[in-house]
């Protein structure tokens, strides 16, 4: 069965420090990997996404992630986060089609000024 | 123009009562999802149906049946609510096999 884990519940960053959210995940195949972002209140946003090719993605409000397959992680990062990153972050896996997507527990992230 | 709708966005309800959340997707995806967050924030797919016909029904209890009456709707119908089904229901979407999933603003729902 596929699983994730994020292994820091809650991170604590100052506002222009950099950021790195871990993610390792367990599956059997090529897994297509996600991270989302959800503010308070609200729906979950796509950051970014891989499926293939380049093991660095870009994606939305200047996050970026690596895949390594010999490590079986999907990091997060961010060079400098504004307090407006604040948020729960969640990596997730799914094996494509119609599969459902399988979360982590998510890490929150506090910025301080 | 809202991508995945969901309604209500609030349901307050007493144990027992049977209850809907609709979700409405206008992305011309073929793939729709129903997700549960529980009260620690934890993610868990409910169902999947693709095409209007169901693909993933994880362990649910049969009061939650989804009806999808067409492919841009799926609708998730609770019967007999239980203290236990209070979360946060998230409806997604998704076209393809690259399964990028944009999801609805949630539905609280509090069981009394």
């Amino acid at each position: 069965a596929q699983s994730v884990t994020q292994p820091d519940i809650h991170i604590t960053v100052s506002e222009g420090a950099s950021l790195e959210l871990r993610c390792n995940y367990s599956y059997g195949a090529t897994p297509y990997l996600f991270w989302y972002v959800q503010s308070p209140g609200q729906g979950l946003q796509l950051l970014l996404k891989y499926f293939s090719g380049d093991t660095l993605v870009q994606g939305i409000k200047g996050f970026e992630a690596e895949f390594k397959r010999s490590q079986s992680s999907f990091n997060l990062r961010k060079p400098s986060v504004h307090w407006s990153d604040a948020a729960e972050y969640f990596c997730a896996v799914s094996g494509g089609g119609a599969d459902g997507l399988t979360f982590g527990k998510g890490t929150h992230l506090i910025i301080q000024p | 123009d809202t991508a995945v709708s969901q309604t209500p966005k609030y349901l307050v309800t007493q144990m027992g009562n049977d209850k809907s959340i609709k979700c409405e997707q206008n992305l011309g995806h073929d793939t729709m999802y129903w997700y549960k967050q529980d009260s620690k924030k934890f993610l868990k797919i409910m169902f999947s149906y693709n095409n209007k016909e169901l693909i993933i029904n994880e362990t649910v209890p049969n009061r939650f049946s989804p009806k999808s009456p067409d492919k841009a709707h799926l609708n998730l119908h609770i019967n007999s609510l239980e203290l236990g089904d209070s979360a946060v229901y998230f409806c997604a979407s998704s076209r393809g096999q690259e399964n990028e999933q944009y999801f609805g603003p949630g539905t609280r729902l509090t069981v009394t």
